[in-house]
């Protein structure tokens, strides 16, 4: 699976758009890129996945670049429940659900009141 | 939403005891659920994969016969610390994959801390 890299930590206001970025150049046709959070001694909550269109659920968008080197996360308005660990993974589809997930150290995300 | 528990969320025990840990997916069927553990400040690390109806998948470095995985149906899976030591204390999160024709996403449980005194 490819890799991911994501800033370590990021602050956004209350109300605010938060746009959680992540780089995965190496992503190959068939990777999806899977996004979960981590709030505080929980297990992680899956967010949102897209291959190559952007995504919207009631949670949060995910957009990814045409190259598809690159996504970010949105979260439209953003709430201090919202301040976790988030995790970018990029998946093989064909066998990405039944294989484990690689987590790696995400995004610290911290929403300012 | 797909929703996946564990029991019991926390367990403190003595050196030397074995602890089980259960994990149910409650509104759907998972053939594969998978086993991770998390120690303080770091990230989840795979544990092990377990399969509806066979033997478990263990990641390199876990002692396959220290932590014994059962799935024995399409809903439970359990995890099993035997002889239970103090550095085996770390919290220990399952998740669930739920398959279809549209989707391919694991759900986790909310994890259980294990303290081995």
């Amino acid at each position: 699976d490819a890799k991911t890299t994501q800033p370590t930590s990021m602050d956004c206001a209350e109300g605010r758009a938060a746009n959680l970025p992540c780089n995965h150049s190496t992503i190959s046709g068939n990777e999806y890129v899977y996004w979960y959070r981590q709030i505080h001694s929980q297990g992680p909550q899956y967010i949102i996945h897209g291959l190559k269109n952007n995504e919207t659920n009631e949670m949060a968008s995910l957009i990814i670049t045409e190259d598809r080197k690159s996504s970010t996360l949105i979260l439209p308005h953003a709430t201090l429940r919202d301040t976790a660990v988030y995790y970018c993974i990029v998946l093989n589809y064909s066998g990405g659900g039944a294989d484990g997930l690689t987590f790696g150290k995400g995004t610290h995300l911290i929403i300012q009141p | 939403g797909a929703v996946v528990s564990q029991h019991p969320s926390w367990v403190i025990c003595k050196s030397g005891t074995s602890v089980k840990i259960e994990c149910r997916s409650l509104d759907f069927q998972a053939t594969t659920m998978f086993w991770y553990r998390q120690f303080p400040k770091q990230s989840l690390m795979l544990m092990a994969t377990s399969n509806e109806g066979s033997k478990a998948t263990y990641e390199q470095g876990v002692e396959k016969d220290k932590f014994l995985i059962n799935h024995a149906s399409l809903t439970l899976s359990t995890l099993t610390v035997t002889s239970a030591h103090p550095e085996d204390s770390s919290f220990y999160i399952c998740s669930a994959r739920r398959w279809g024709r549209s989707t391919d996403t694991q759900y986790f449980g909310p994890g259980t801390r294990l303290t081995v005194l």
